[in-house]
């Protein structure tokens, strides 16, 4: 089945460091990869969407400076935290879709700012 | 944008037990997809539904896709200890979208299984 990949599974790091999360289709190319963020026993709150070649589309009240998306090719998108603080700090995941199939996840990356 | 409202919030089963969640909206959705994510991880998707009235299972799963297009229930025979995890349903969130597009999820049911 599709397998997307996401790395690093886990950050800690100091406030005002720069985050870079990559997100990478494996077996398929993804036309879209989305981003979302998630807090403890909460449902996913998607912050954008990037087709690949082209600007993120980003959801309302999400900074696309402080979340800056690329998605260079048909298999990666990166999603860096800019200058990440504290209330940065939560469970980011990435999903991937293309060739008309449902959006396949990655493991997630749990950002930790100290 | 369209909501989905899924229900139970959580559930706490003997192992064994059959269980059942359901999720429901005020808008009609063209697909209903069934998630499931074990703590720590990405969602993984389960089962996607496309046409009214449509039953498909996996397993021990068996989900539908309302009549009416605007709910989905899921439910689990025979419960398992793996079986634990949060299970979300989602769709697309505007007429004519697609899985593979933007998606709404629900809240999310927790799941506690004890053996």
């Amino acid at each position: 089945g599709a397998v997307v990949s996401q790395h690093p599974s886990r950050v800690i790091c100091k406030s005002g460091t720069s985050v870079k999360i990559e997100c990478r289709s494996l077996d398929f190319q993804a036309t879209t990869m989305f981003w979302y963020r998630q807090f403890p026993k909460q449902s996913l709150m998607l912050m954008a969407t990037s087709n690949e070649g082209s600007k993120a589309t980003y959801e309302q009240g999400v900074e696309k400076d402080k979340f800056l998306i690329n998605h260079a090719s048909l298999t990666l998108s990166t999603l860096t935290v800019t200058s990440a603080h504290p209330e940065d700090s939560s469970f980011y995941i990435c999903s991937a879709s293309g060739g008309g199939s449902p959006q396949h996840f990655g493991d997630g990356t749990r950002l930790s700012i100290l | 944008g369209q909501q989905l409202n899924q229900s139970p919030q959580s559930m706490f089963i003997q192992e064994g037990e059959d269980v059942s969640m359901n999720c429901t909206s005020s808008s009609i959705f063209n697909t209903w997809l069934w998630y499931k994510q074990d703590p720590g991880e990405g969602p993984v998707l389960l089962i996607a539904l496309y046409k009214a009235g449509e039953l498909t299972s996996n397993g021990r799963l068996t989900a539908q896709f309302g009549i009416t297009r605007k709910d989905s229930f899921l439910n689990i025979s025979a419960s398992i200890p793996s079986d634990v995890g949060i299970y979300f349903c989602a769709g697309p969130p505007r007429a004519g979208g697609t899985s593979y597009g933007k998606l709404t999820f629900g809240q999310g049911t927790i799941l506690t299984v004890h053996p």
